[in-house]
C-alpha cells in the first residue's frame, strides 16, 4: 500500500546515545516533513525537505538534523539524546499539487529517553 | 502566519449521544482546515478537509464539519458518538504546502 513508513515504532535511548529515525513515502511526493508529538501542545515540525537534496528548519529544530539524498527517503537524526527529546515522532509527505491536495502521515515513532 | 485553536482539552460524551469537537481559525484568504484523528497507540489519520464550497463537510467514519466564516470555526460533529471514537483529534490548517499547523488537541472519551 501507498503511504508513509517510519521505523522503528518504538526506542529507548540513553541519555548521549545517538540514533536515527527512518522515512520513507513512495508516492513520490516532493514535499517530507517531521514533527514531533507532546501532551497539550499538538505537533511541531522540526524539519522540512521541500526536494532532494534541500532540507530547512521548523520550529523546533535543535537536536536535531536532516538530509534529503532521494525523493523517498528523509531520515532524522537525534545527534546526543537528551530527556527533553522524549516524544512520539511523526513524518509526512505531501505534493506540491497544493496545501488543499492533503498530507500522509506515517504512524510514528515514539522515543523514549533516559 | 495561519494558526488554529482548540479550546478544549477533553471532551466527554455517553454513546449514543451528539459529539462536538471544536475548533476555531485564524487565517488570511480562503481558508484550508483539516481534522485528523489519533486512535490510542496508532498515526494520525485523516478525516476531512475543508476546500471551498459546501460548509457542511462530511468525512471518514461518519463524521462531519461545519465551516463556519462568521464565526472562524470548524468544528467537527458526528450525530451519535461510538466508545470507539474515543481518541485524541486534531484540526489543522496548512501555512504552505508542506507545514501544517496543528491545534493542541482535544481528547474526546465516549463512555458505554
Amino acid at each position: 500500500n501507498a503511504g508513509v513508513t517510519q521505523t522503528p515504532k518504538f526506542q529507548v535511548l540513553k541519555t548521549g546515545q545517538s540514533m536515527t529515525l527512518q522515512c520513507a513515502q513512495d508516492m513520490n511526493h516532493e514535499y517530507m516533513s517531521w514533527y514531533r508529538q507532546d501532551p497539550g501542545m499538538g505537533l511541531r515540525l522540526i524539519h522540512y525537505s521541500v526536494g532532494a537534496g534541500i532540507t530547512d528548519q521548523g520550529e523546533v529544530p535543535n537536536g536535531y538534523n536532516v538530509s534529503r539524498s532521494t525523493t523517498e527517503d528523509f531520515p532524522l537524526r537525534l545527534l546526543s539524546a537528551a530527556p527533553s527529546q522524549t516524544s512520539v515522532y511523526f513524518c509526512a509527505s505531501s505534493s506540491r499539487r497544493g496545501r488543499g491536495y492533503g498530507y500522509t502521515f506515517g504512524s510514528g515513532t515514539r522515543l523514549t529517553v533516559v | 502566519a495561519q494558526s488554529v485553536a482548540q479550546p478544549e482539552d477533553q471532551v466527554n460524551v455517553a454513546e449514543g449521544n451528539p459529539l462536538t469537537v471544536k475548533c476555531t481559525y485564524s487565517v488570511s484568504g480562503n481558508p484550508y482546515l483539516f481534522w485528523y484523528v489519533q486512535y490510542p497507540n496508532r498515526g494520525l489519520q485523516f478525516l476531512l478537509k475543508y476546500i471551498t464550497g459546501d460548509n457542511l463537510v462530511k468525512g471518514s467514519y461518519g463524521f462531519e464539519a461545519e465551516f463556519n466564516k462568521s464565526q472562524t470555526s470548524f468544528h467537527l460533529k458526528k450525530p451519535s458518538a461510538l466508545v470507539s471514537d474515543s481518541a485524541l483529534y486534531f484540526c489543522a490548517v496548512p501555512n504552505n504546502d508542506y507545514k501544517l499547523s496543528f491545534g493542541a488537541g482535544t481528547t474526546v472519551t465516549v463512555r458505554a
